[in-house]
């Protein structure tokens, strides 16, 4: 499976807009980018997902570079509930593959 | 809409005993469903992967002797945990996937204590 990498941690203010990186370095072309987020307790909450066009939803935009090797989850105007690790995940598009989650970025969001 | 549902969501049992768990699908069909370990530690590990139709595939460290999973219809999966010992604890994730390849629903997981 290919490996992202993200930062481990990040901080940020109430209202401000957040871009999580993502490098995907050997992202294979049937390779799809899955966004989840989690938070204590819960189980992974789906956030977005793309192959090469930007995409966005009520929760975030996702910027994924021309070359596919990075992209950058950007949530606007974030609020204390945008608190928690969010997961950059590649997924091929056959039926029988997985996700397979990484340790993901701790993201900190305080008043 | 379409969720994932875990049950029980907290469970403790006796080192050496058992343990069911149990997921269901609403408002979608299921066609396949991944079992996860999320240890104390947060590392997920992927236990196996369940596609209606196709045999269960598991994951290398886990088998089918100690993680039996049943997957009968397109709404619900259940998996055990044989002989559970402390380094069984966790919370487990059932993810599930519906027809078009959408991208899996995860349920709130269930969280296994071993005393």
């Amino acid at each position: 499976d290919a490996k992202t990498t993200q930062p481990d941690s990040m901080e940020s203010t109430e209202g401000e807009t957040v871009h999580l990186p993502c490098s995907h370095a050997t992202i294979s072309g049937n390779e799809y980018i899955y966004w989840y987020r989690q938070v204590p307790l819960q189980g992974p909450e789906y956030v977005t997902h793309g192959l090469q066009q930007n995409t966005t939803n009520s929760m975030a935009f996702l910027a994924i570079a021309s070359d596919r090797k990075s992209s950058t989850l950007i949530l606007p105007h974030v609020s204390l509930r945008d608190a928690a690790v969010y997961h950059c995940i590649l997924r091929a598009s056959s039926s029988f593959s997985k996700l397979v989650f990484g340790q993901g970025t701790s993201l900190s969001v305080v008043p | 809409g379409a969720l994932v549902y875990q049950y029980p969501r907290r469970t403790i049992c006796k080192s050496g005993t058992s343990m069911r768990m149990e997921c269901q699908a609403v408002g979608f069909q299921a066609t396949s469903v991944a079992w996860y370990r999320q240890s104390p530690q947060k590392t997920f590990e992927l236990i196996a992967l369940s596609t209606v139709n196709s045999a269960i595939k598991y994951e290398q460290n886990f088998t089918q002797e100690k993680f039996p999973i049943s997957h009968p219809n397109l709404s619900f999966s259940s998996m055990t945990v044989l002989n559970a010992y402390l380094e069984d604890r966790g919370l487990y994730l059932c993810g599930a996937r519906g027809q078009n390849n959408q991208a899996p629903l995860f349920g709130e997981g269930t969280r296994l204590s071993v005393l």
